[in-house]
């Protein structure tokens, strides 16, 4: 199956400063890349994704950035706010459709 | 305004019992999944399916099976359960290169 790496597996920032987390995958027929947010207790939901045929998306504090011929793509958040603590994965929708995760980002944002 | 709902949030079950795990979305989504999440490994495949009567192996089917007999419900099945399949598991719905909803997820101890 898709092989999707997520580094770094945890991440202790100040508030106020970025946070960056990378992934690479394996299949080449892969064409959407969700980033979704765990809190605690809670769901993971969906907070940015990108398509095949964009480099980069941001939305507010929060961007992605997508390099299809290296096969990896990052989550960049700026500004990090104590409400950014969780858990962070990434996705990939392979050529199978079959939505694949890395082993997610624990974040933590000290004040 | 739930989604996806599971049945329950937590499960006991006794080595070599059948379970069944189910799921039901009212978004109309043709994909249904069914992960396990365990600490430092992230959200895993277990089964897919893209339509009704349909599905496809994920990355760790042995020892679970599912049945999709109405496009809204996707159930897991551990035809014998064994203490290695405590875990949480998550299902989920999605359109295609759509965001994917979670349920609140399941939390399985067997004993």
């Amino acid at each position: 199956g898709e092989n999707v790496e997520q580094h770094p597996s945890t991440l202790s920032v100040q508030e106020g400063d970025s946070a960056v987390i990378k992934c690479t995958y394996s299949d080449s027929a892969s064409n959407y890349f969700p980033w979704y947010k765990q809190e605690l207790g809670k769901r993971p939901q969906l907070i940015i994704d990108i398509r095949s045929n964009v480099g980069e998306k941001k939305d507010q504090r929060i961007a992605v950035t997508l390099n299809k011929t290296a096969k990896h793509f990052s989550l960049h958040i700026t500004e990090t706010q104590p409400e950014d603590s969780a858990v962070y994965f990434c996705a990939v929708e392979r050529g199978d459709y079959k939505l694949s995760f890395g082993a997610g980002t624990t974040v933590t944002v000290r004040a | 305004d739930v989604k996806v709902t599971q049945s329950s949030r937590y499960l006991v079950k006794r080595t070599g019992e059948k379970v069944f795990l189910e799921c039901v979305q009212d978004m109309d989504h043709e994909n249904m999944f069914w992960y396990r999440q365990d600490p430092g490994l992230g959200l895993r495949l277990i089964y897919f399916s893209y339509d009704v009567k349909m599905k496809e192996k994920g990355d760790i089917p042995e020892g679970y099976s599912v049945s999709r007999e109405k496009k809204e419900r996707f159930s897991l099945i551990l035809e014998s359960a064994s203490t290695n399949q405590t875990s949480m598991y998550l299902c989920a719905s999605s359109i295609r290169q759509g965001e994917a909803f979670f349920g609140q997820g399941t939390r399985l101890t067997v004993v």
